[in-house]
This record gives C-alpha cells, structure tokens and sequence, in this order.
C-alpha cells in the first residue's frame, strides 16, 4: 500500500475515447508528478505542479493534458491517444519542489489504449 | 540530458550481499535516489545521497561520490523479497528526476 492513491488501477481504452487518471495524497505535498512507464523501462516525466501550478511539460503531446484541481489532486485527460501511448502511469508526490525529500509513488495505472 | 548507467541484471544468492553501481554524467547535479520497484507495483524510496559518503539504513546503504559521478548501493542480508529492479535516480537542479534504466537482482535460494 501507498500514500498515493491512484485510480483505476486498470484501463483499456479506444483510441477516440476520453478518460481520466485520478491521483490522490494526503501528505500535505505540494509538489505532484506524472511519469510515464513502459514495460522494463525506467518512469520518464511528463508534467510538474508545483503549489498547483503546472510548472514543467516535458514536451508531452497535447493529447495527455493534466489537471490539478487541488493541493490533495492530480488527474490526467486522455483524448485521442494512440497505441503507443499504453503504459503504466505513476503519479508520485513530494513534500516541496525544492525540498530534499524523496517522491512517493502511487501504483499506477495500466493503460491499454486498442 | 542525463547518462545514468547502471547494470541490467545481477544475481546472488540468499543471505549475500549485492552491491548496484551507478555512474552519471550531468550538469547541475542536486542529488542521488535510489528506488526499488518489484514488478507491476510503484517504486519505492529506499536511499538519498547529496553530500559524498556513505548513508546506512538497516540492510541497505548508498555511497555517493560526486567527483566521480559515481554511486552504489548495496543489500546486505539478501532475502528471496529482495529480488525486484533497482532504479537509481538523479536529481538536478531544477530539482527534475531522471532515472536509470534500472538493474533486476534475482535472489536464489
């Protein structure tokens, strides 16, 4: 079990649907990270909210586009996506982003985009 | 970018002890992770170098030396439960994560 709280754990999607991944902590972090995860690869960055402000984009195509309604919340809209696009996807939180303190993550979420 | 190298797979066998190494080459260098990650689940903190030296937390410590870009981490007491990929992670000073590709250690009995 994690502090961070992901859901779904699982999500198969066509490519012209629209979901969202939702992330939840309760830590009181005011950092909040989405990672992309493929299969026996490391976690690579997509987005940074810092203080609920999107503060990094990592060139993330504008069909993945994040949301942090809250200090508590982080979701991910997905639209259009494209079979390449199925991945784990891990939300991790910190306590600052310019803190010492390490991200923790959540499970994440498989994504099978058909 | 970062060039983080670690080992793609070590073995050893149950009650050992592996050691992980990592070199990096990058600018802005703000820190050092190391996570474990079993398959299917999220990674999890296991150690953080900032300053050179080694830091000790129960079976697992890491060593950082930051001239030589240069880290380890090693697992002493080694238990079947162990046996996951190892990711070690730099931080740079826009405090951005950029993770190595991470070793598997396969523990035997």
């Amino acid at each position: 079990d994690t502090e961070v709280t992901q859901t779904p754990k699982h999500l198969v999607m066509g490519m012209t649907n629209k979901k969202s991944l939702k992330c939840e902590q309760h830590m009181g972090h005011r950092a909040m990270y989405w990672y992309k995860q493929k299969a026996k690869k490391p976690p690579e960055l997509m987005f940074v909210y810092s203080y609920e402000k999107l503060s990094i984009n990592e060139s993330v195509p504008s069909r993945f586009s994040p949301e942090c309604p809250n200090s508590s919340l982080l979701n991910l809209h997905l639209h259009a996506l494209q079979p390449e696009d199925s991945a784990l996807y891990l939300c991790a939180s910190s306590q600052a982003p310019h803190s010492n303190q390490p991200q923790h993550f959540g499970d994440g979420t498989r994504l099978s985009i058909l | 970018g970062q060039n983080i190298d670690q080992p793609t797979e070590m073995t050893a066998t149950e009650g050992a002890i592996v050691q992980i190494n990592c070199t990096y080459q990058t600018s802005g260098f703000n820190g050092l992770f190391w996570y474990q990650q079993h398959a299917g689940e999220a990674p999890t903190f296991l150690s953080y170098n900032v300053l050179d030296g080694l830091e000790e937390k129960g079976r697992f410590s890491s060593f950082l030396s930051r001239s030589k870009g240069y880290s380890y981490l090693l697992l002493k007491e080694l238990q079947m439960k162990d046996s996951a990929s190892y990711l070690c992670a730099v931080r740079t000073n826009d405090y951005k994560l950029s993770f190595g590709a991470g070793t598997t250690v396969t523990v035997r009995a």
